[in-house]
């Protein structure tokens, strides 16, 4: 397994506003993600964070909206733009090293007023 | 798109019963994994399930892949309190194997009173 580590683990935040997420691993890994959980609901995935390339996002999720940075192969930043009520979720983190399976940090609990 | 339907979605039991969960898709997986999550915390996985057929056992739980890899089932025996919380099964999609990118179902949410 890989600890996980996101800052902050929760934040209300002014609509129109934005707020960066980080996310830390212990070790080195090849493959970085980032999911959205709304409330009561499960996981979707948004985007994969590349080290050294753009992210590669899923259908309904946009760069100008998810900006995600991945400098080296222990850190990953996702922020959320020009926020709404809507984008009240759990974002996380995850990691997947040598396998199918996926860790998790802890996530970060967003409320938009 | 490979869809997971989990079922059911809420669960609400007394301590000492026995209960079943069950993760169905129409598209074939390389791997499904378990994973419970409790409030203010991220999924922890719980088990992965690899070969059609095969049957893990983790103490009280018991988790099974269907011989096609499109579903597989979590059993829990004389469930107790500790077990409360939201159970996810996740899919590897076809073709992306060593990558961690998954498929959630809805996820089912256990209450386990004592």
């Amino acid at each position: 397994s890989a600890v996980i580590s996101q800052k902050p683990s929760r934040d209300i935040c002014q609509r129109g506003t934005s707020l960066t997420i980080q996310c830390q691993v212990d070790s080195q890994v090849t493959m970085m993600f980032w999911y959205r959980q709304q409330p009561g609901q499960s996981l979707t995935l948004i985007a994969t964070a590349n080290q050294g390339s753009e992210a590669t996002y899923e259908s309904g999720f946009v760069i100008d909206k998810f900006p995600i940075s991945r400098p080296n192969l222990t850190f990953s930043t996702l922020t959320v733009s020009n926020m709404s009520p809507e984008d009240s979720s759990i974002y996380l983190c995850s990691v997947g090293r040598g396998t199918t399976e996926a860790f998790f940090g802890q996530g970060t609990r967003l409320t938009v007023v | 798109t490979q869809l997971l339907e989990q079922s059911p979605q809420f669960l609400s039991i007394q301590e000492g019963e026995n209960l079943t969960v069950y993760c169905n898709s129409s598209s074939v997986f390389s791997s499904l994994q378990w994973y419970r999550q409790e409030p203010g915390e991220g999924p922890v996985l719980l088990v992965t399930v690899v070969t059609g057929g095969e049957v893990k056992k983790l103490k009280r739980l018991t988790f099974q892949f269907g011989d096609a890899r499109k579903d597989s089932s979590l059993h829990i025996t004389a469930a107790q309190p500790g077990d409360t919380g939201l159970y996810l099964c996740a899919g590897a999609k076809m073709g992306s194997s060593n990558t961690g990118k998954l498929i959630f179902g809805q996820g089912t949410t256990l209450q386990v009173k004592p």
